[in-house]
């Protein structure tokens, strides 16, 4: 069974740094792209990115490009998203999420984590 | 970056209703149209890909049509299970793969 585990809610300062985590688990891990979608407080979904973890190779939108960095463990079947300063405008739950075989849409979700940035 | 729109934003039904909700992309997408499901406080759902291929698992009340710039998500027989916040997502050719903005479904 494929599955994605997402690590805890967070509560974080402006200014402070974060990574959070994402580990699959029922399958090939680096034969998928893996993708994160943020959803802030009342909204919809965005698209953020998307890595493959066979060799890194990583897509942004632009509407996040520079803003954070999706990253992956290979050999721990973990995907990462990371800010390096925070913002309260950062206030969202984050999903992770996986292509489907051989395609671009996201069959599988993580639960989401919550991330709450406030001072 | 192809913008998606849905519409309606929100809309009311009964249960045993047949609804329609709409996705127009900003440019062809051909069939890379895909439709999920998301209940408050849970992550999205898979229903349909590849703009009329149901997921497994899917009740076959769900529908999708639809090629180029336009799309639908009928719901037949409206079960009170699906009211529910419905989103497109495109992944035509080269990322970001963007979502419509939702459409939330809701009891009447």
């Amino acid at each position: 069974e494929v599955q994605l585990v997402q690590s805890g809610a967070e509560m974080k300062k402006p200014g402070e740094s974060l990574k959070i985590s994402c580990k699959g688990s029922g399958y090939s891990f680096t034969n998928y792209w893996i993708g994160w979608v943020r959803q802030m407080p009342g909204k919809g979904l965005e698209w953020m990115g998307v890595i493959y973890p066979g060799d890194s190779d990583t897509r942004y939108s632009p509407s996040f490009q520079g803003q954070v960095t999706i990253s992956v463990d290979k050999f721990i079947s973990t995907a990462y998203l990371q800010w390096s300063s925070l913002k309260a405008s950062d206030t969202a739950m984050y999903y992770c999420a996986r292509h489907a075989d051989g395609n671009t849409h996201f069959a599988y979700w993580g639960q989401g984590t919550l991330v709450t940035v406030s001072s | 970056d192809i913008q998606m729109t849905q519409s309606p934003s929100s809309l009311s039904a009964y249960v045993g209703d047949r609804v329609t909700i709409t996705c127009r992309a900003s440019q062809s997408i051909t069939t890379y149209l895909s439709w999920y499901q998301q209940k408050p406080g849970k992550a999205p759902k898979l229903l349909i890909y590849g703009a009329s291929s149901l997921q497994s698992g899917v009740p076959s009340r769900f529908s999708g049509s639809g090629s180029g710039t336009d799309f639908t998500l009928t719901i037949s027989n409206l079960q009170p299970e699906d009211f529910a916040t419905y989103y497109c997502q495109q992944s035509y050719s080269t990322p970001p793969y963007t979502f419509g903005q939702g459409t939330k479904l809701e009891i009447k």
